[in-house]
């Protein structure tokens, strides 16, 4: 069974910084492109990035609210898919999910508020 | 960015009635590779989106073929043949052919 677990949200002041992390299991994760996808409070679903695994070079691509900002991460060793957020602002108040790239399996997601 | 348009915003339903929601993209989703890459969630309150349909119109494991996707170019449907219960809440479609992958507003299924 394919799991998806996220964790690290958190209430943060603007400007401030915050790392969540998605632990997988029941698929090769090392194989897998990997996305996040946010949603902010009563409002519909915005992609922040996506990673390709290393054997497809790995590259990463994100939205632009959050280019330059935000940094998606994987440690294949570890089953683990990890977004940086750096230069938080209030519009990126969230829940956070991590998802397989076809957004085929979606995890529970993490709350982020930005507030001061 | 392309943008999705879905309609109506709000679906109210008779239960074992028949449902259809729109999605229209601003610019062709036809891949390169020749395919369709739009999908179809459903979101109930309070839980993650469960994806149902993937490339216009294949049914993920698990959905009822009560759902069904159709559609190319830059018009898609989601008809749902008989409306139950279970199928309230929020659907989204989805293209995943031109970066960055965009949604549409959301269509709310609610019961009359």
């Amino acid at each position: 069974e394919v799991q998806l677990v996220e964790s690290g949200g958190d209430l943060v002041k603007p400007g401030g910084s915050l790392r969540l992390s998605c632990g997988v299991a029941g698929f090769t994760f090392s194989n897998a492109w990997m996305s996040w996808v946010r949603q902010a409070p009563g409002k519909g679903l915005e992609w922040v990035g996506r990673i390709k695994s290393k054997s497809d070079g790995g590259t990463i691509d994100y939205a632009a609210p959050v280019k330059g900002r935000f940094t998606i991460s994987r440690d294949d060793s570890k089953n683990m898919l990890y977004l940086q957020m750096n230069g938080l602002k209030t519009e990126d108040t969230a829940v956070y999910y991590c998802t397989t790239a076809g957004l085929g399996n979606w995890g529970q997601g993490t709350l982020v508020t930005v507030s001061s | 960015d392309v943008v999705m348009t879905q309609s109506p915003l709000s679906l109210p339903v008779t239960l074992g009635q028949p449902a259809s929601i729109s999605c229209r993209s601003s610019q062709s989703l036809v891949h390169s590779d020749g395919n369709n890459y739009l999908s179809w969630f459903h979101q109930r309150p309070g839980q993650s989106p469960r994806r149902l349909i993937y490339r216009v119109s294949n049914r993920d494991s698990g959905v009822p073929d009560r759902f069904s996707g159709s559609g190319s170019g830059t018009d898609f449907t989601l008809k749902i043949s008989r409306v139950e219960a279970e199928d309230v809440g929020v659907y989204y479609c989805m293209q995943g052919t031109h970066w960055p992958f965009t949604f549409g507003g959301g269509t709310k299924v609610e019961i009359k």
